[in-house]
């Protein structure tokens, strides 16, 4: 059974860094392009950033590109969203989710809080 | 930017059929969009309907299909039942990332 569990949310200030980790299981890891999608509260899905099996490709959305850093680590099934200077409207439950040209499998969530 | 459109809201009686589209303010969407499909209830994460435009997930019925209507990626819920009642979001592959739809509200009433 594919499973991907997300930890790492939290509450941190306007600014700061954290560390999204997301650890897969039931599949092939090192075969599968893999995503982070965030929701804000009451709102839409976003997509925010893509890695393929190898790394070598990688996107991001405008909205986080030069804060945020994904990176994956096929040895330990998972992957990794870094977030620096977060802002208050980073404020989501962030989603790792597995696919290439869309999102076959997603994890259960991590919220993220950014206040003061 | 080019924003990816969905209805906002839509009603559909129950046993009834509904089609949300998700198209682009600006061009076609067409296959080369890999368009998708996901479903979500309040507090659930998102729940895979259809991918690269009408296949379906394991597990989903087959009163959800996908197809290309127009200009506009489709998602038809046949024979609508009360717990279709969620939010429907598409996504399409931009070259360089995906793209959400602002996701369509579904009333089954």
């Amino acid at each position: 059974e594919v499973q991907l569990v997300e930890s790492g949310g939290g509450l941190v200030q306007p600014g700061g860094s954290l560390r999204l980790s997301c650890a897969a299981s039931g599949f092939t890891f090192n075969a599968y392009t893999m995503n982070w999608v965030r929701q804000a509260p009451g709102k839409g899905l976003e997509w925010i950033s893509y890695i393929s099996s190898s790394s070598g490709t990688i996107y991001y959305a405008d909205s986080v590109k030069g804060r945020f850093t994904i990176s994956r680590d096929n040895a330990k099934n998972s992957l990794y969203l870094q977030m620096n200077t977060l802002r208050a409207e980073d404020t989501a439950v962030y989603y790792c989710a597995r696919g290439t040209y869309g999102f076959g499998y997603w994890g259960q969530g991590t919220l993220v809080t950014v206040s003061s | 930017q080019t924003v990816v459109t969905q209805e906002p809201s839509f009603s559909v009686s129950p046993g009834g059929t509904v089609t949300l589209t998700c198209g682009l303010s600006s061009g076609s969407v067409s296959t080369s969009y890999y368009p998708s499909w996901y479903q979500q209830t309040p507090g659930q994460p998102p729940r895979t309907l259809i991918h690269t435009t009408n296949t379906r997930s394991s597990g989903v019925p087959d009163r959800f299909s996908g197809s290309i209507l127009g200009n506009k990626a489709a998602l038809t819920i046949t024979g609508a039942q009360a717990d279709d009642e969620s939010d429907y979001y598409c996504a399409l592959f931009m070259g360089s990332g995906m793209v959400f739809g602002g996701g369509t509200k579904l009333t089954v009433l």
